[in-house]
């Protein structure tokens, strides 16, 4: 049972390149969650989903596109990096709403 | 709109100690309260919990009440050691959505 699992770990990218962060649950978990954390800032929900095949946008959702098209994975895109997207990204799971989140790894982002 | 605000660090104490983190709460309704830790290089990971009033949460020495009288759900620790050297999240959830605090990262010296 791997829990969250998140790839890649670590990421660097030029300005204006993209790319795509994935990540996986095995808990048969419905609610799905894309944070990122910077120093000082705790961590700020970018976009989240309730269920396969939805999405919706959380605090912070410029700049970033998700897809669930699959019950256990969720993937967070990167159209065009810029330097304010330099972070630590941390994808989340729970089995309902209001209830417990199961973290994983965390990918850390630096757009140069 | 529901907010979490905790105790700015970092908090240093000596092994041993005692430890209180405070964190207190906005919200409408009756949300859970979570207490979360993350360890260097890690995600975080579910400390402790509380779903309603007057609830307390406990794991591995640490304790903390829901107070719905002083919108509250601070952290202690009787004895801290080392290996608790970590940040501590508070957060709150009501609906969809998890509020987490800014985090209070706190140092353990031997």
């Amino acid at each position: 049972n791997a829990g969250v699992t998140q790839t890649p770990k670590f990421r660097v990218l030029k300005t204006g390149q993209s790319m795509t962060l994935l990540c996986a649950q095995d808990m048969n978990h419905e609610y799905m969650y894309w944070y990122r954390q910077d120093p000082g800032m705790g961590l700020r929900l970018i976009h989240y989903s309730v269920g396969e095949g939805t999405t919706a946008k959380g605090e912070v959702p410029d700049g970033y596109n998700v897809s669930r098209l699959k019950k256990q994975n969720f993937l967070l895109g990167l159209e065009s990096a810029a330097p304010s997207q330099t972070s630590v990204y941390f994808c989340a799971s729970s089995l309902d709403r209001g209830s417990e989140q199961y973290f994983g790894p965390g990918t850390r982002l630096t757009v140069t | 709109g529901n907010s979490v605000t905790q105790m700015e660090g970092p908090v240093t104490l000596s092994e041993e100690a005692f430890l209180t983190i405070n964190c207190t709460y906005t919200a409408t309704g009756y949300p859970s309260l979570f207490w979360y830790v993350q360890y260097p290089g890690e995600g975080l990971q579910l400390l402790l919990k509380a779903t309603k009033a007057d609830d307390k949460g406990s794991n591995k020495g640490f304790e903390a009440t829901y107070r719905k009288e002083t919108t509250s759900f601070h952290l202690e620790k009787g004895s801290v050691q080392v290996s608790d050297s970590a940040v501590y999240f508070c957060a709150l959830s009501g609906g969809f959505k998890t509020i987490f605090g800014a985090g209070t990262r706190l140092f353990v010296k031997a």
